[in-house]
């Protein structure tokens, strides 16, 4: 594998339900995103992790929790989701450099998504 | 605050006609800029870069120049295909505590043959 991997690439999922998405980064970054892309809708910044501390939770509903247990896999538990929850969830890593160090271009590279359905 | 601001889509062209996608940001700081493409059905993938005012990023065909002085990053090709049908999205990168991106809204372009 290559890249940024995400899986399931389609979830159904009704409102009582409880279900995980999973990335996996094979690029040895250091930092790892979720965002929430809905039709219609800018995409949105959800949770950052650098370095596996979370450094970003853009006022997301408690429904929806991160996980990074290392550099390289993120989660996303999802639990009492709504049908506004419906939505392409992408994930995406990049290197962040540390201060003193030669200077970013601050790009992120992103997974295929996982279609979340809730029904 | 910092942001960006593309032109509104559908853009529809046919075959072989010259493409351009207006993006322009307002960034405190020395911003990178990105245009990102999104096929149907998949992620977002980076087409171009550029780290500094006056540095053109290219790929596939397709260019963009960092303009400072208008703060414009506009996307370019000079011959569309079908397979270019996408949504094109500009960025501009910077640090806030780790890497972050600021998207604009996305263009969408339907290339007929």
């Amino acid at each position: 594998e290559t890249g940024v991997t995400q899986t399931p690439r389609h979830l159904v999922m009704g409102m009582t339900n409880k279900k995980s998405l999973k990335c996996e980064q094979h690029l040895g970054h250091n930092a790892m995103y979720w965002y929430k892309q809905s039709a219609k809708k800018p995409l949105e910044l959800m949770f950052v992790y650098s370095l596996e501390e979370r450094v970003e939770n853009n006022s997301v509903p408690s429904r929806f929790s991160p996980e990074c247990p290392n550099s390289s896999h993120l989660f996303l538990h999802l639990h009492t989701l709504q049908p506004e929850d419906s939505a392409l969830y992408l994930c995406a890593s990049s290197q962040d450099f540390e201060a003193g160090a030669l200077l970013s271009s601050y790009e992120q590279y992103f997974g295929p998504g996982t279609r979340l359905t809730v029904t | 605050g910092d942001s960006v601001t593309q032109m509104e889509g559908p853009v529809t062209l046919s075959e072989e006609a010259f493409l351009t996608i207006n993006c322009t940001y307002t960034a405190t700081g020395y911003p990178s800029l990105f245009w990102y493409v999104q096929y149907p059905g998949e992620g977002l993938q980076l087409l171009l870069k550029a780290t500094k005012a006056d540095d053109k990023g290219s790929n596939k065909g397709f260019e963009a120049t960092y303009r400072k002085e208008t703060t414009s990053f506009h996307l370019e090709k000079g011959s569309v295909q079908v397979s270019d049908s996408a949504v094109y999205f500009c960025a501009l990168g910077f640090s806030g505590g780790y890497n972050k991106l600021i998207f604009g809204a996305g263009t969408r372009l339907a290339v007929h043959p």
